[in-house]
């Protein structure tokens, strides 16, 4: 079975705190995205990446960046946390589209 | 206007009720998710269409292009059933997907 792992389930991080939520998966796939989503708005693409140390913008990529060193993790950096940052994180992975997407638990992230 | 809707955007039913989610898309597509989200879990993809039907067990789903509409059944619906559903379309050319904003349904025993 494909794995996405996600560093955290719960987060709480302060205004303008430096955040990392972190994502590897285990099934050598190319692509990896970053959504968030919040009530009402559904899932927004905030990055995706298509191979190592490549990233594209996703829909909303202000106030965000990413990282992606080794093929099977991918990060995503809240330079200057704010709260209107607070949401649910969500990780995929995917082998090649438009194929099956593979999504971690999740990181609820409250910036107070 | 979103280029992936949904509806109904809640419902609520009894156990054992025929429940239909549909979906409308506006774009052109390589293919069409169904996706299925418990309170507090992750992401699970249920199907993935691009013509026809497909089924699992009490779930069938499927898809008209000509008129960009899918639909999600579920046959004798149980409370385990409760769960957000998720529309997503893989948009021909693109590298992502777009969503839905989502099913909230509940059954009720």
């Amino acid at each position: 079975d494909v794995k996405v792992t996600q560093s955290s389930r719960y987060l709480v991080k302060r205004t303008g705190e430096k955040v990392f939520l972190e994502c590897v998966q285990d099934m050598d796939h190319e692509n990896m995205f970053w959504y968030r989503q919040d009530p009402g708005l559904g899932l927004r693409l905030i990055y995706f990446s298509y191979d190592v140390k490549m990233k594209e913008k996703g829909d909303i990529p202000e106030g965000y960046s990413v990282s992606r060193e080794k093929k099977e993790r991918f990060s995503l950096i809240l330079e200057s946390a704010s709260t209107n940052q607070t949401s649910m994180y969500l990780c995929a992975s995917l082998k090649q589209g438009p194929g099956e997407q593979y999504f971690g638990p999740g990181t609820r992230l409250t910036v107070t | 206007k979103n280029e992936v809707e949904q509806s109904p955007q809640n419902l609520t039913a009894q156990e054992g009720e025929f429940i239909t989610i549909n979906c409308s898309y506006s774009v052109g597509i390589s293919a069409l998710h169904w996706l299925q989200q418990h309170p507090g879990g992750g992401i699970v993809s249920l199907f993935m269409l691009s013509s026809g039907k497909k089924k699992h067990g009490r779930l069938i789903a499927t898809i008209n292009i000509q008129e960009k509409h899918s639909s999600l059944h579920i046959t004798a619906s149980h409370p385990r059933d409760s769960a957000v559903y998720i529309c997503a379309v893989w948009i021909q050319g693109a590298q992502k997907l777009v969503f839905g904003q989502g099913t909230r349904l509940t059954i009720n025993p």
